[in-house]
């Protein structure tokens, strides 16, 4: 079982419509929680950290759940702009990032 | 933009040569890792260099090596190259204590390697 599991998509969405995204982990150990973007052929961009309690930057809402080991990504009124991958990235005790295989999203006009 | 750097952008070799890809962190990030990111999937962890020495490693064979020099800037060396390892390296500083292992990684815009 990969260590951290995101639906690959494509999600294709409309303007202004509201998607989520799912991610699950399986080391119970992790300690930090993190959403990236990555337009095609760029470098991972840092989108928000993830915290316990929830957080909310804008149009974008993370949730975690550590009980259940899973971690979301709401993006409300969705823009042309937000289309990329979205990458769920885990990080337990230690030095490396785990990455998700990314999540694609196309907003369509 | 991350203020992290890397070069060169592309580059082209054959089976069995050797690369070096280097990166420059951002300014007052003391810690670099680097990582594979093949097509269609997330970036896969190599390893990272904290005060000149690996700190971490990922499942990568020994002909991944690399260096951190005092003023933090980091080179990936690959021996050897096979076709696999066409892909996207991506270098990310970030700052750390000894123990901590680092929080947010900042990433470079990567080094297109592709191996004929």
């Amino acid at each position: 079982r990969k260590e951290v599991e995101q639906d690959p998509g494509p999600f294709n969405v409309p303007e202004g419509a509201t998607v989520a995204f799912n991610c699950t982990y399986s080391n119970s150990a992790s300690q930090s929680f993190f959403w990236y973007r990555q337009d095609c052929r760029k470098e991972p961009k840092l989108l928000m950290s993830v915290y316990s309690s929830g957080n909310e930057d804008g149009r974008f809402t993370a949730q975690l759940n550590r009980a259940s080991q899973y971690i979301s990504l709401l993006i409300r009124d969705s823009k042309l702009s937000d289309s990329a991958t979205y990458l769920c990235v885990v990080k337990p005790a230690g030095y490396a990032l785990n990455f998700g295989k990314g999540t694609s999203l196309l907003v369509t006009p | 933009e991350t203020g992290v750097t890397q070069s060169p952008t592309h580059l082209i070799k054959t089976r069995g040569q050797q690369v070096t890809l280097r990166c420059s962190s951002q300014s007052g990030h003391n810690t670099v890792s680097w990582y594979q990111q093949a097509l269609g999937q997330g970036p896969q962890f190599i390893f990272q260099y904290y005060r000149e020495e690996e700190n971490g490693r990922g499942n990568f064979p020994p002909r991944f090596s690399g260096l951190q020099f005092p003023n933090y800037s980091s080179e990936l060396n690959v021996n050897a190259l096979e076709l696999d390892d066409s892909a996207l390296y991506l270098c990310a500083s970030s700052l750390a204590g000894v123990t901590s292992g680092g929080q947010v990684q900042f990433f470079g815009p990567g080094t297109r390697l592709t191996v004929l």
